[in-house]
């Protein structure tokens, strides 16, 4: 089966450092993906990871062990519109035919 | 920017009525894909198109399902006889995966709620 697991809500101020962990258990993997999705939006896409170890992008990084079956979302400076859910969703096969989403992150950003 | 667009954003429809959901995948992507999302739940994967056809599709996207390019750039998802379980939030997503083998990012359409009474 597939299986992927992140906590259901978090909390946050402005300015702060915010860590979204996800672990997963999939039949498959090709790399794993974060999307941000506010609230009666699409997703839209934030990072991905394949290889082990820290991604980069401006506020946004993300980190990948696949020997653990973890990943995490690090937010940094945080601004009020980054609340929202953020999803962690795995790729499954290579052909990047289909992914599998966990349910989301909902991050409350206070000032 | 391109973008995904999808119409209708909402459609309410009674049960037992064909619904049919429209897509414009961004021109130069060669993957289409829908996914839904059941209010307060994860997105989940229904569809992947490629090359004219069906590349894979979950257990979700039974016979009451399905899928169609009928020209150049729309992509349409048929669902026969809706059910009540059918109201969601339906999104169209493309991608230029075999151009950009490197990410394979999904590029979301804002959605099409389906309520179904």
């Amino acid at each position: 089966g597939q299986n992927i697991d992140q906590p259901t809500e978090m909390t946050a101020t402005e300015g702060a450092i915010v860590q979204i962990n996800c672990t997963y258990q999939t039949s498959g993997f090709n790399g794993l993906f974060w999307y941000q999705q506010h609230a009666g939006e699409a997703p839209t896409f934030l990072s991905y990871n394949v290889l082990d170890g820290l991604e980069e992008k401006g506020r946004f990084s993300s980190f990948l062990s696949r020997s653990k079956g973890y990943s995490y979302l690090l937010l940094k400076e945080l601004q009020m519109k980054d609340s929202a859910s953020y999803l962690c969703a795995v790729s499954t096969d290579t052909g990047f035919q289909k992914l599998v989403f966990g349910t989301g992150t909902r991050l409350l950003v206070s000032p | 920017e391109p973008e995904v667009t999808q119409t209708p954003s909402h459609q309410v429809t009674q049960m037992g009525q064909e619904v049919i959901l429209r897509c414009v995948p961004i021109s130069n992507h060669l993957y289409f894909y829908w996914y839904r999302q059941i209010l307060g739940q994860k997105v989940e994967f229904l569809v992947s198109f490629y090359n004219n056809e069906i590349s894979e599709k979950s257990e979700i996207f039974d016979d009451q399902f399905s899928v169609e390019r009928p020209d150049g750039s729309n992509f349409t998802l048929k669902i026969r006889s809706t059910k009540l379980e059918d109201s969601a939030m339906y999104f169209c997503a493309s991608s230029d995966f075999g151009k950009r083998e490197v990410t394979g990012e999904l590029f979301f359409g804002e959605g099409s709620r389906l309520t179904v009474l």
